[in-house]
């Protein structure tokens, strides 16, 4: 079964730092695989997503995310943060056949002047 | 497009209580989820529906918990009757064939059952 490991709850970054949140996933299968972000109050949005080809993948707004195969792993980067990044960060995992996600448990990212 | 529309934003009900959380889907998009979000639990997905067919129900906690989809713009996720854990914020999701990898999310329905 397909699962997904976020393993930091919270990660607190000072403005223009940078910021790793790590995520791994176990399938047994090709996948896919994202990460939402949920600002407050609201719904998740897509930030970025690895189908397939290049293993880094990189977002509008300055993340990057590099699919890395052997460690079963899908971090998420930024080399420098500011505040408006501040929101919960989510890990997910599909199967190339399915439209069904699995999500990780999520990072808390607070971004302090 | 006005995006994936969910109401009521905010329920505030008493325990037994019947309650109806409604979706509208964006546009030509045929496949609709329903999630639950909890401190404890994280995202759940609940069910999910292909063209109105309820696809994977197996997230659905029991039978107090049911899903309608009754034509491609309107889906309901009714509880019946309601328990105080049942109070989190629920999501809608959908997806489209020209973005058929990513879910666009509602801005979410906040239960709370008293």
């Amino acid at each position: 079964a397909q699962s997904v490991t976020q393993l930091d709850s919270q990660v607190p970054v000072f403005e223009e730092a940078p910021v790793e949140l790590r995520c791994n996933y176990s399938s047994s299968v090709s996948v896919y695989l994202f990460w939402y972000v949920q600002y407050p109050n609201q719904g998740l949005q897509l930030l970025l997503k690895y189908l397939s080809g290049s293993t880094l993948v990189e977002s509008i707004n300055g993340f990057e995310a590099e699919f890395n195969k052997s460690q079963t792993s899908f971090h998420l980067r930024k080399p420098s943060v500011h505040i408006s990044d501040t929101a919960e960060y989510f890990c997910a995992v599909s199967e190339d056949s399915s439209y069904k996600l699995i999500f990780g448990s999520g990072t808390r990212l607070l971004v302090r002047p | 497009d006005a995006g994936v529309i969910q109401s009521p934003r905010h329920e505030v009900t008493e325990m037994g209580q019947e309650v109806t959380l409604r979706c509208k889907p964006i546009s030509g998009h045929d496949y609709l989820f329903w999630y639950r979000q909890t401190m404890m639990r994280g995202l759940e997905l609940l069910i999910y529906f292909n063209n109105n067919v309820p696809i994977d129900d197996s997230g659905m906690p029991e039978d107090r918990f049911s899903a309608k989809m009754p034509n491609a713009s309107f889906s309901t996720l009714k509880i019946q009757p309601s328990e105080p854990r049942d109070s989190a914020v629920y999501f809608c999701a959908t997806v489209g064939d020209r973005d058929s990898d990513t879910q666009y999310f509602g801005p979410g329905t906040r239960l709370t059952v008293l």
